[in-house]
């Protein structure tokens, strides 16, 4: 398997403009996160995805970001519009449920809002 | 408040030399604790996953310890190589019913020649 698959890996974007960040999570798992890294924050759960379902959104900023998992194998994050502190590295990462798995992290996309 | 703090926050060691990374959490209830590596401009790599009773873990050259009473766990390098130059982040899952991690803010750990 190929791992978490994320694209682009960076994304330089105008402020205001609309971006989507897109994930292919590893075949058979059927958990899905969405994290943010910055250097004052580090990592931060944005959502999570149960079988497709949004469990928990409680981390996503504000009503400019939403994500979707229209199927087990595809997930994105969209930021409508993009402001300049959206600039962070955006990760996906895939797991089995159960609490004593490993989560596997795709390569991230360096997004930066001009 | 369900936390995990690290320290030191960054570390510069000698190539050959040992070093200890530490880890406290007030996560509760309390399943596991896991260590992390990312390398610069990479997506985490889990090197370890503890569970309540184990307390000590080994992958090669590193060892993790974990004190569920203390709520301290800690990482040790053996015999640094350069290619162990990264962050090193301690996780623990917040037992809320699914795999909520909560992520220190890492150790930034640097191996000189």
């Amino acid at each position: 398997d190929a791992g978490v698959i994320q694209s682009p890996r960076h994304e330089v974007t105008e402020m205001g403009q609309e971006v989507t960040l897109r994930c292919k999570p590893i075949s058979g798992h059927n958990s899905l996160f969405w994290y943010r890294q910055t250097m004052m924050r580090g990592l931060e759960l944005l959502i999570y995805f149960n079988n497709n379902v949004p469990i928990d959104d409680s981390g996503m900023p504000e009503d400019r970001f939403s994500a979707k998992m229209p199927n087990a194998s595809f997930s994105t994050l969209k930021i409508q519009p993009s402001e300049p502190r959206d600039s962070a590295v955006y990760f996906c990462a895939s797991s089995l449920r159960t609490l004593d798995t490993e989560a596997f992290f795709g390569q991230g996309t360096r997004l930066t809002v001009v | 408040k369900n936390q995990v703090e690290q320290s030191p926050q960054s570390l510069i060691i000698l190539e050959g030399k040992n070093c200890t990374l530490q880890c406290n959490y007030t996560v509760s209830p309390f399943s596991n604790l896991r260590w992390y590596k990312q390398d610069t401009g990479r997506g985490p790599v889990s090197l370890t996953i503890m569970t309540f009773s184990e307390n000590t873990k080994s992958n090669g050259r590193y060892t993790a310890t974990l004190d569920a009473d203390t709520k301290q766990s800690s990482l040790h390098i053996t015999a640094s190589q350069l290619s162990d130059s990264a962050s090193y982040i301690c996780v623990v899952p917040f037992s809320g019913g699914y795999n909520k991690l909560i992520f220190g803010a890492g150790t930034r750990l640097a191996v000189h020649p």
